[in-house]
């Protein structure tokens, strides 16, 4: 497997304008995360799914956020309408289920998203 | 958000020495606990879970758990330089399958 894959890999935009985040996670995983990293606050959980449904989106910042999983192997993070404080690295992570090592997770390689 | 303390760092060991590095965590419900190695610009990778009070060793790698300090730790033995990263401290939810981050040490090995 080629594990979790994000896209893009480098988004910057503008004030205002709508951004869309994509993930691929690991087939066969059930759980998909959404996180955000800054220095200033680390890794901030901003919703998870299992089995393609939200289960906790308490993390997200404002209704500003979305997120859909259409799928199982696809999730979608927009950002409408986006602003400078958002500009941060947006990882994905998925993973296999409860218990052991079935909770680890695997990371994709991130977004790195600037507003400018 | 459930908290997770670390220290920021950065921590400085000699090649060779142990390194110890340091989590607490507020959740008293909190049942697993994990260590990620996260190198600069890349993205984070497991080292070690840990659920039961106690050492954990794996390789050149203890993890520890207090769970009545509510409190957890990372010894790397025998320190090299390719470990030189930050490494995150999580805690899993009590409540659901949330996984909570500390901030990051930032560990450097100096040959």
């Amino acid at each position: 497997d080629a594990g979790v894959i994000q896209s893009p890999r480098h988004e910057v935009t503008e004030m205002g304008q709508e951004v869309t985040l994509r993930c691929k996670p690991i087939s066969g995983h059930d759980y998909l995360f959404w996180y955000r990293q800054t220095m200033m606050r680390g890794l901030e959980l901003l919703i998870y799914f299992n089995n393609n449904v939200p289960i906790d989106d308490s993390g997200m910042p404002e209704d500003r956020f979305s997120a859909k999983m259409p799928n199982a192997s696809f999730s979608t993070l927009k950002i409408q309408p986006s602003e400078p404080r958002d500009s941060a690295v947006y990882f994905c992570a998925s993973s296999l289920g409860i218990g052991g090592a079935n909770e680890k997770l695997f990371f994709g390689s991130g977004t790195q998203l600037s507003v400018l | 958000q459930k908290e997770v303390e670390q220290n920021s760092g950065p921590l400085s060991v000699p090649e060779g020495a142990i390194a110890s590095l340091n989590c607490t965590y507020s959740d008293r419900g909190s049942q697993s606990f994990f260590w990620y190695r996260q190198y600069s610009g890349k993205s984070p990778e497991l080292i070690m879970f840990i659920y039961s009070n106690g050492d954990k060793e794996d390789g050149r790698f203890t993890a520890q758990l207090n769970k009545a300090s509510q409190y957890v730790s990372l010894l790397i033995r025998d320190s090299q330089p390719s470990d030189s990263a930050t490494y995150l401290c999580a805690a899993k939810s009590n409540t659901g399958n949330q996984f909570y981050f500390g901030t990051g040490t930032s560990l450097t090995v100096i040959p």
